[in-house]
């Protein structure tokens, strides 16, 4: 069965310097992975999806993530954090394992602070 | 260009009372589904549906029911409200494949006194 670890539950950047969100998954079949941006008291947006092609994925906002499927992981990375990107993120795997319809196994959660 | 809309925003209940949360979409999705966040826990699956008439149950199933007589429209009943459903709900839908992002609503801030 698939699963997905986020590492942190918190991280907290100055706003100019590079953010790194970590993400281990666990899954029998070559897995669809997503992330997610949550902004207070708002519903989840899509930031990127890994589907199998190339394995640096890159979002919206500056963000991307690279597939490492030797290490299980797909971490999401920003060079340079601004002030909008307080958020919380969510790494999510597509659960295949009842078939085509797409169940999703969300993370924890990350919450990240930027200090100005 | 509404994409995924639930009511209420937000609602408080009495414990045993009954409620329904309504959640619609417009793109023509086949898949819908609804989730709980609650904190520390990230979203756990509640029901999901993968067409009009087909309904199956998520991880956390209990206490809730759901039915699907449209495409756009999959709501959620509480038939009996409990403090444990205290949470914030939130309705996806996306096409039926797996490597479909999910559009998700604003969501249901749900408290049960």
């Amino acid at each position: 069965a698939q699963s997905v670890t986020q590492l942190d539950s918190h991280v907290s950047v100055s706003e100019g310097t590079p953010v790194l969100l970590r993400c281990n998954y666990s899954s029998s079949y070559s897995p669809s992975l997503f992330w997610y941006v949550q902004h207070p008291n708002k519903g989840l947006q899509l930031l990127l999806k890994y589907t199998s092609a190339a394995t640096l994925v890159k979002g919206i906002n500056g963000f991307e993530a690279e597939f490492k499927k030797s290490e299980t992981s797909f971490h999401l990375t920003k060079p340079s954090a601004h002030m909008s990107d307080a958020a919380e993120y969510f790494c999510v795997v597509s659960d295949r394992d009842g078939g085509s319809q797409g169940n999703l196994i969300f993370g924890k959660g990350t919450k990240l602070s930027v200090k100005p | 260009n509404a994409g995924v809309t639930q009511t209420p925003k937000f609602q408080v209940l009495k414990t045993g009372q009954s409620m329904t949360l309504q959640c619609a979409q417009d793109m023509n999705h086949e898949y819908m589904s609804w989730y709980r966040q609650d904190p520390g826990m990230g979203l756990r699956l509640i029901h999901y549906s993968v067409g009009a008439g087909i309904t199956d149950q998520g991880e956390v199933p209990n206490g809730y029911n759901v039915s699907r007589s449209t495409t756009e429209d999959f709501p959620l009943r509480l038939l009996s409200a409990a403090p444990s459903q205290t949470s914030v709900y939130f309705c996806a839908s996306s096409r039926a494949d797996y490597n479909q992002p999910q559009h998700f609503g604003d969501g249901t801030r749900l408290s049960i006194l």
